[in-house]
C-alpha cells in the first residue's frame, strides 16, 4: 500500500478534462513537501510532467497543470488527447519514513 | 542533457546479489546532483530504492535499507546498486536516474530473480 494514494484509473473522452488526485498525510504533502508528477507511456521510462507542485518542464504542453492543497495534490489534464493515455504517478518526500515516496499510479484511458 | 544507461545481469538466482551499474554521460558525476535508483515490478508502480551524492553520502528506502548498498565511482562516471538476498519480489525493471524531481532517467533494465 502506497504512502500517497491515487485512484487506480480515470477516463475521459477526447477534448474533456480529467483530474487525478494524490492524497497524502501530515508527514509528506501536508508537511509542505513538494509534489511532482510523472507520465509513463507503455514500455518506457517515466517522464517528468510537473515539478514543485505546479511547474511544467520545457516542452510539456500547458494542457497539464498541477496544484496542491493541504495534504493533497491534483493533476489536471484539459483538452484530452489520445496520446495522453498513460500511467501517471505523483511523488513527494515523507519525513516519518525519511524517504522519497510515490503514489500507486493512475491509468488514464482516453475513451 | 544528462544521459544514463543501466547495465548488469538480467537474471539473478534467489538469495543471490543483484548488481547494476549506471553510466552517466553528458555531465560529470561530481556535479551537484544526487543520483538515484528506482524500480518497478512488472505491472506495478514505482518504488524509490535510494540515492547517492558524489561525496559518497547515501539515503536508502527504509524497507530495503538492510539489503542495499549504493556506491559511486567518479573515475568511471558511474554509480552502482547492490541488492542482497534477493527473492522473486525483487523482480523488476530497475531505473537509474537523477535526483528528485527526476528529470533524467535511464531506459531501465529488467532483472528477473529465478533459479
Amino acid at each position: 500500500q502506497s504512502v500517497l494514494t491515487q485512484p487506480p484509473s480515470v477516463s475521459g473522452a477526447p477534448g474533456q478534462r480529467v483530474t487525478i488526485s494524490c492524497t497524502g498525510s501530515s508527514s509528506n504533502i501536508g508537511a509542505g513537501y513538494d509534489v511532482h508528477w510523472y507520465q509513463q507511456l507503455p514500455g518506457t521510462a517515466p517522464k517528468l510532467l510537473i515539478y514543485g507542485n505546479n511547474n511544467r518542464p520545457s516542452g510539456v504542453p500547458d494542457r497539464f497543470s498541477g496544484s496542491k492543497s493541504g495534504a493533497s495534490a491534483s493533476l489536471v489534464v484539459t483538452g484530452l488527447q489520445a496520446e495522453d493515455e498513460a500511467d501517471y504517478y505523483c511523488q513527494s518526500y515523507d519525513s516519518r519514513l525519511s524517504a522519497v515516496v510515490f503514489g500507486g499510479g493512475t491509468k488514464l484511458t482516453v475513451l | 542533457q544528462v544521459q544514463l544507461q543501466e547495465s548488469g545481469p538480467g537474471l539473478v538466482k534467489p538469495s543471490g546479489t543483484l548488481s547494476l551499474t549506471c553510466t552517466v554521460s553528458g555531465t560529470v558525476i561530481s556535479s551537484s546532483h544526487w543520483w538515484s535508483w528506482v524500480r518497478q515490478p512488472p505491472g506495478k508502480g514505482l518504488e524509490w530504492i535510494g540515492e547517492i551524492y558524489h561525496s559518497g553520502s547515501t539515503k536508502y528506502n527504509p524497507s530495503l535499507k538492510s539489503r542495499v548498498t549504493i556506491s559511486v565511482d567518479k573515475s568511471q562516471n558511474q554509480f552502482s546498486l547492490d541488492l542482497r538476498s534477493v527473492t522473486d519480489a525483487d523482480t523488476a525493471v530497475y531505473y537509474c536516474a537523477t535526483d528528485t524531481p527526476i528529470a533524467d532517467w535511464g531506459q531501465g533494465t529488467l532483472v528477473t530473480v529465478s533459479s
